[in-house]
């Protein structure tokens, strides 16, 4: 049980175009899903909280109207990166919390390369 | 605020020695503490977790960690290792449940035979 989704894999893009990225639970509903960016080599940084149906928190230095989050339901949350850039190319993990939220059960993870 | 720090960004032992990951924390409430594993490419994988009672916590593939509150650790340990334990391990802490995560930089485990 807990598994988490993320759909793409790996993605591709020009420079100037958006890029949606989606992360599901897949067998429990996530009251809270977070999102965060690991760049090579180094630790996840959290970028974002989501909740249900309400907007998500970003954390200091995230750009909101850049990186847009949407959790329409309790099984799905979305990650848009408009107009993306080189330098936003990273692994963009997501993961949700299910039951008390103790554990955050994450994605397996999208790798985003802005050309 | 809290935060983590992994001691030794990279360590190597041989299959079937003790493996020691350490991971030291600040908190001003009690903390949930994690250890993920990340394998190449791919998500965080649940290894352990404290959150309140018996401080040495059993968790998957044979790792346990301890929580010790006098010395704020919670090292990972591994009596035996084995090949497929090279990765890399990250110890996390949060406040309380349903919050974000606060994760060390990583440790890189290599095994060699």
């Amino acid at each position: 049980g807990a598994v988490v989704s993320q759909h793409p894999s790996r993605v591709i893009c020009k420079s100037g175009t958006s890029v949606k990225i989606e992360c599901r639970s897949l067998d429990f509903q996530a009251t809270t899903m977070f999102w965060y960016r690991q760049f090579p080599k180094q630790s996840l940084m959290l970028m974002a909280t989501s909740n249900e149906g309400s907007k998500a928190t970003y954390e200091q230095g995230v750009e909101k109207d850049k990186f847009l989050i949407n959790h329409a339901s309790l099984t799905l949350s979305t990650l848009t990166v408009t107009s993306a850039h080189p330098e936003d190319s990273s692994f963009y993990i997501c993961s949700a919390t299910t039951g008390k939220g103790e554990t955050q059960y994450f994605g397996p993870g999208t790798r985003l390369l802005v050309l | 605020a809290q935060s983590v720090t992994q001691l030794g960004s990279h360590v190597s032992v041989s299959e079937g020695a003790l493996v020691l990951l350490r991971c030291n924390y600040s908190s001003s409430v009690p903390p949930y503490l994690f250890w993920y594993v990340q394998y190449p490419n791919q998500g965080l994988q649940l290894l352990l977790k404290y959150t309140t009672g018996a401080t040495l916590v059993k968790g998957i593939n044979g790792f346990e960690a301890e929580f010790k509150k006098s010395e704020t650790s919670f090292h990972l340990t591994k009596p035996s290792a084995h090949m497929s334990d090279a990765a890399e391990y990250f110890c996390a802490v949060s406040d309380q449940a349903g919050t974000a995560l606060i994760f060390g930089k990583g440790t890189t485990l290599s095994v060699s035979s």
